[in-house]
């Protein structure tokens, strides 16, 4: 019963271009989103989160998008930096400080 | 300030041994979580524990186990081990959100 769900395996872009990456969810008591960028060999990064009552969430670069009609969310870098190739990982809590639920995960590969 | 360390970083085991991981949260952190990652899959939440009580549980057998100590640093103990207890564990620090700062992982390999 995957609530997290990742569609997209792998994305590959040009540096300066931008990346969207997808998550979909389908458990509607969660209210916090989050997305973890993650470097082989290293721990999961955080990177950006949304809480449900905001629909945009902006930290240079990068912005989260929240559509919780459609139970859905992006994170888009804005622009592409080859450092930014790594799995990406959205996840979601039910409650501020609770578990978190992965999706499996966006390999993003950004092209110099 | 040192991040979240956990130890050993690899470790060979055989099935139905024992096996202990370890980590040491950032200091101030009093929420330790537990991920278990396999190979292609997100990490997949095992316990939380806060203030050295259990304060969430995976849907993992009771072969898994951990705990907090005073100083907050934490166990994940699983007994018996099978094949497909082969995966990285991840060990996860926070004050009070939901900002878990993670450690590299114990890569697990059982034989």
């Amino acid at each position: 019963d995957q609530q997290v769900k990742q569609n997209s395996p792998s994305l590959s872009v040009q540096e300066g271009r931008i990346s969207i990456l997808n998550c979909d969810y389908t458990n509607s008591m969660f209210d916090y989103f989050l997305w973890y960028k993650k470097y082989p060999a290293e721990g999961p990064t955080f990177l950006i989160s949304i809480s449900s009552i905001k629909d945009k969430n902006e930290d240079g670069r990068f912005t989260v998008f929240l559509n919780k009609s459609a139970k859905h969310l992006s994170l888009h870098i804005v622009p592409s930096q080859p450092g930014d190739s790594a799995v990406y990982f959205c996840a979601a809590s039910e409650e501020y400080g609770n578990k978190l639920v992965f999706g499996a995960g966006t390999i993003l590969r950004v092209k110099s | 300030d040192a991040g979240v360390t956990q130890s050993p970083t690899h470790l060979i085991k055989t099935r139905g041994q024992h096996v202990t991981l370890r980590c040491s949260p950032i200091s101030g952190h009093k929420s330790v979580s537990w991920y278990q990652q396999v190979l292609g899959q997100g990490p997949q939440f095992i316990f939380q524990y806060y203030e050295k009580e259990e304060r969430g549980r995976g849907n993992f057998p009771d072969r898994f186990s951990a705990r907090q100590f005073p100083n907050y640093s934490s166990e994940l103990n699983v007994n018996a081990l099978l094949l497909g207890d082969s995966a990285l564990y991840l060990c996860a620090s926070s004050f009070t959100s939901n900002r878990d700062s993670f450690g590299q992982g114990t890569r697990l390999t059982v034989v």
